[in-house]
């Protein structure tokens, strides 16, 4: 198994510029969510997916939009990056959508707005 | 509503002395609690999760955590550190009965030669 992957791991943007992240997961989970991290500010979450056809909005969802047309794929699309976007942003997935599983994350996407 | 505090942003040890890591939160239901390292320019690694069975427990690479409910605590600690255990530790709760999963704002661990 791949696990969680990302792509790209890094990308530069220009205020205004659209851009999707990527992310995918091989082990058939349920459950798949995007944090943003920032210095000093841990983990927050962005948008999450219970399964295919399912999202919804997690703390801090302005500016970003998701889909999850199929169980493993599950982007995120900035529509137009704002220098508050830079960050660096981590998919995760987990076989359930209860807050006991163990949740999976992906290796980052280190993202600049300039 | 929950919530968790991680007492200090940044912990220095010598290699070879006993770490600690503290972490304390808030639930309003039974809490499943994890901690989670992350090196540098890396992803999120489990160490290890507390959901309801013993109240110790044991993770990777030698790293501990005791569950006190009175205490509202779930410190992690490990009896002698290694180079290799410098990165960033996060405390999280996740609520057993919502998706939530809650992350404290991290801890920079320094090992000293």
């Amino acid at each position: 198994n791949a696990g969680v992957t990302q792509t790209p791991k890094f990308q530069v943007l220009k205020t205004g510029q659209s851009m999707t992240l990527q992310c995918a997961q091989d082990m058939n989970h349920e459950y798949m969510s995007w944090y943003r991290q920032d210095p000093g500010m841990g983990l927050r979450l962005i948008h999450y997916s219970v399964g295919a056809g399912i999202t919804d909005q997690g703390e801090v969802p302005n500016g970003y939009n998701v889909s999850r047309s199929t169980t493993e794929d599950f982007p995120l699309r900035l529509l137009s990056a704002a220098p508050s976007q830079t960050s660096v942003y981590f998919c995760a997935s987990r076989i359930g959508q209860r807050g006991r599983e163990t949740q999976y994350f992906g290796p980052g996407t280190r993202l600049l707005v300039l | 509503a929950q919530s968790v505090t991680q007492l200090d942003s940044h912990v220095s040890v010598s290699e070879g002395t006993p770490v600690l890591l503290r972490c304390n939160y808030s639930s309003s239901y039974s809490p499943s609690l994890f901690w989670y390292v992350q090196h540098p320019n890396k992803g999120l690694q489990l160490l290890l999760k507390y959901t309801s069975a013993a109240t110790l427990v044991k993770g990777i690479n030698g790293f501990e955590a005791e569950f006190k409910k009175s205490e509202t605590s779930f410190h992690l600690t490990k009896p002698s550190a290694h180079m290799s255990d410098a990165a960033e530790y996060f405390c999280v709760v996740g609520d057993s009965g919502t998706y939530k999963y809650i992350f404290g704002t991290g801890t920079r661990l320094k090992v000293l030669a």
